[in-house]
């Protein structure tokens, strides 16, 4: 069983660049969700991925935005990054509609840092 | 909207004791899940233990394992015979069962966390 993979690692950019954070799922696994982690906090939901529609949002502007793909992996993008944007993005995947639906197991995470 | 809350900053033991973790949590659902995550210092999340509000039976994994006050919306976790691995955060955390269509989706909100460091 393939788990959930995240990339890249870490990644430096500039403010008002854009960026794209990439994550596989893990094998039969179809929804995925991405968490922005600030140092020291809880992670934050920033939306949800389930058969390449977005199946629901936390509070984060329209510049967070996503892809899921049919393989279900997924991308995070973010457009005209800010210096709060640097943190740790979590992806999770999850099986819905199976035995121990919603559980989510996370990558390794993407480092970002806004410059 | 719910809100999870953990009240210990920070949390020691001595290799081989039991140590128990507090979290909180608010919500006027009735059906939900629970999870105890923990965050190494590699940072991959890996869950610990998840439990199911329906079910009266505390879940246990190995030396995991949670007491449930579903009246009190409490949801502790206690660590037994604690080995120098388990030195990481531990994140609560909350979750309101999803349905296809977009209705209902499994966001899970989390806790401030609580480091624990096992000492030898």
């Amino acid at each position: 069983e393939t788990g959930v993979t995240q990339s890249p690692t870490h990644l430096i950019k500039t403010r008002g660049q854009q960026v794209t954070l990439r994550c596989s799922s893990q094998s039969g696994h179809n929804t995925v969700s991405w968490y922005q982690q600030a140092l020291g906090q809880g992670p934050q939901f920033i939306f949800q991925y389930y058969r390449e529609e977005e199946n629901g949002r936390g509070n984060f502007p329209p510049r967070f935005s996503g892809l899921q793909f049919p393989n279900y992996s997924s991308e995070l993008n973010v457009n005209a990054l800010e210096l709060d944007d640097s943190a740790l993005y979590l992806c999770a995947s999850s099986l819905l509609g199976g035995t121990h639906t919603d559980t989510q197991y996370f990558g390794p995470g993407t480092r970002l840092t806004v410059l | 909207a719910q809100t999870v809350t953990q009240s210990q900053p920070e949390m020691s033991v001595q290799e081989a004791e039991t140590v128990t973790l507090s979290c909180t949590y608010d919500t006027s659902e009735n059906n939900y899940y629970l999870f105890w995550y923990k965050q190494p210092p590699s940072r991959q999340m890996i869950l610990v233990i998840r439990q199911e509000a329906y079910k009266q039976q505390n879940a246990t994994e190995n030396r995991f394992s949670v007491n449930f006050q579903k009246a009190a919306k409490s949801f502790s976790l206690k660590i037994s015979d604690s080995q120098l691995g388990d030195t990481a955060m531990y994140f609560c955390a909350f979750m309101k069962p999803s349905n296809a269509g977009g209705t209902s989706y499994g966001k899970l909100t989390f806790g401030q966390g609580t480091i624990l460091t096992v000492h030898p």
